[in-house]
């Protein structure tokens, strides 16, 4: 089984509101990814943790918080976003075990954000 | 630097055509992995193929080739026969490591739309 789940798929919020999107994966992958992908363009990658833990930060701004509460799960905390943070949040998992090794990784279906 | 050209934007083609799909990379690392994916209009990255750099034997998977050449650092992406179900934007990656974690970069991807 090589699915990746999110939630919601859908989301609308104002500029002051707080949500969470939520990721879930069950195959025992040890790194989790967060990727934004606007229109008519490649994903970018947010963050990345690896066994749990941030292992990269591409310069996100703080308005996003990322969390991963355990191996399966991984959530970003959205809070006081603008208008131009509207788009296609994708998650990912990869297995991650062998150093020096890089994995294919596994895509959710995404959340498709609008911020008003 | 790592980078991934994808100098098709588009290509449209009739159903039962076969059509290639270029991707051309540049790294210095003698160790790397590419990649490639197809984005549906529902949005899901679905993955395709995973090569590392030290296996630049040629795979065929169905109706799907790919043909990976180190001398000219090109991995192209055949697709025999094309069907309507193949229309996409199919995106080239390239897979490395940074700070213990995987990291891919993305092609700008081709959009492919096949016409019955």
């Amino acid at each position: 089984d090589t699915e990746v789940t999110q939630t919601p798929k859908h989301l609308v919020m104002g500029m002051t509101n707080k949500k969470s999107l939520k990721c879930e994966q069950h195959m025992g992958h040890r790194a989790m990814y967060w990727y934004k992908q606007k229109a008519k363009k490649p994903p970018e990658l947010m963050f990345v943790y690896s066994y749990e833990k941030l292992s990269i930060n591409e310069s996100v701004p703080s308005r996003f918080s990322p969390e991963c509460p355990n191996s399966s799960l991984l959530n970003l905390h959205l809070h006081a976003l603008q208008p131009e943070d509207s788009a296609l949040y994708l998650c990912a998992s990869s297995q991650d075990v062998l150093a020096g090794t890089v994995y294919e990784q596994y895509f959710g279906p995404g959340t498709r954000l609008t911020v008003t | 630097a790592q980078k991934v050209t994808q100098a098709q934007t588009e290509i449209s083609v009739v159903e039962k055509e076969d059509v290639t799909l270029d991707c051309v990379y540049e790294t210095r690392d003698t160790t790397y992995y590419l990649f490639w994916y197809k984005q549906p209009p529902s949005g899901e990255l679905v993955f395709l193929i995973r090569r590392n750099s030290f296996d630049e034997q040629n795979e065929i998977s169905g109706r799907y080739s790919w043909n990976f050449q180190k001398s000219t650092s090109s991995f192209n992406f055949t697709i025999t026969a094309s069907q309507v179900v193949d229309s996409a934007v199919y995106f080239c990656a390239l897979g490395r490591r940074q700070g213990g974690s995987e990291k891919l970069v993305f092609g700008k991807g081709t959009k492919l739309t096949v016409n019955p």
